[in-house]
């Protein structure tokens, strides 16, 4: 059984770095599938970040491409996103989501975490 | 990129057949057969129903489905049931190697 699970500070004060982790179960992070990022603002719509590969290879959506990181972490089978500079528009529910079918987004999610951009 | 069009609501008996769109352009929804939709729940995950525009994943009821025409999407959700009510999201791979997801649809069964 394939899960996920993103854990964060809940709480991030404006311009510093939103660091979040995702724990993966019931698959090695090491398999042949891409693993992203997707954000959702209180009330609005899912907005994608970015994903990454085993490889290191990662994409970005242009929007936010100057200011994220997506990393792999092979030996605690996660995977960790940085967001710095963050703003009030930056709060929201972030999931991580694994890509098992190729060019088809998410096919596991995470539960959500909410991380809020205040000071 | 821009987020990929959706009606904002859709409402429907239940029994009834609706159709939910989602249109985007040539450099995404018009160019690959990669268009997923996404159920979603109030407080919840999104769940994904449909992949390659039509396919169903395992454990998806037959009552969704998937197709696709020139750079519109659409998603068809037959014998509507009260636990079908819920915002859906369609995506698209793009050709800068990205993925975009539309404004979304809430269903509404009345």
């Amino acid at each position: 059984q394939v899960q996920l699970q993103e854990s964060g500070p809940g709480l991030v004060k404006p311009s510093g770095t939103l660091s979040l982790t995702c724990a993966v179960s019931g698959v090695s992070i090491s398999s042949n599938n891409w693993w992203s990022w997707v954000r959702q603002p209180p009330g609005k719509g899912l907005e994608w970040i970015g994903e990454i590969q085993l490889s290191g290879d990662t994409n970005y959506n242009p929007s936010l491409k100057s200011r994220v990181a997506i990393s792999i972490d092979k030996p605690n089978n996660q995977l960790s996103l940085k967001l710095n500079s963050v703003t009030a528009a930056d709060t929201a529910v972030y999931y991580c989501a694994r890509e098992g079918i190729p060019y088809n987004g998410g096919d596991y999610w995470g539960q959500g975490t909410l991380i809020t951009v205040s000071s | 990129q821009s987020a990929l069009t959706q009606p904002a609501s859709v409402s429907g008996s239940p029994g009834q057949s609706i159709t939910l769109s989602c249109t985007g352009t040539s450099s995404d929804v018009g160019k690959y057969k990669y268009v997923s939709w996404y159920q979603q729940h109030p407080g919840r995950a999104p769940k994904l129903m449909i992949h390659d525009v039509s396919n169903r994943p395992s454990g998806v009821s037959n009552r969704f489905s998937g197709s696709k025409s020139g750079k519109t999407a659409s998603l068809t959700i037959s014998g509507l049931q009260a636990e079908d009510e819920a915002d859906y999201y369609c995506s698209s791979y793009t050709r800068s190697n990205t993925y975009v997801f539309g404004t979304g649809t809430k269903v509404t069964v009345l």
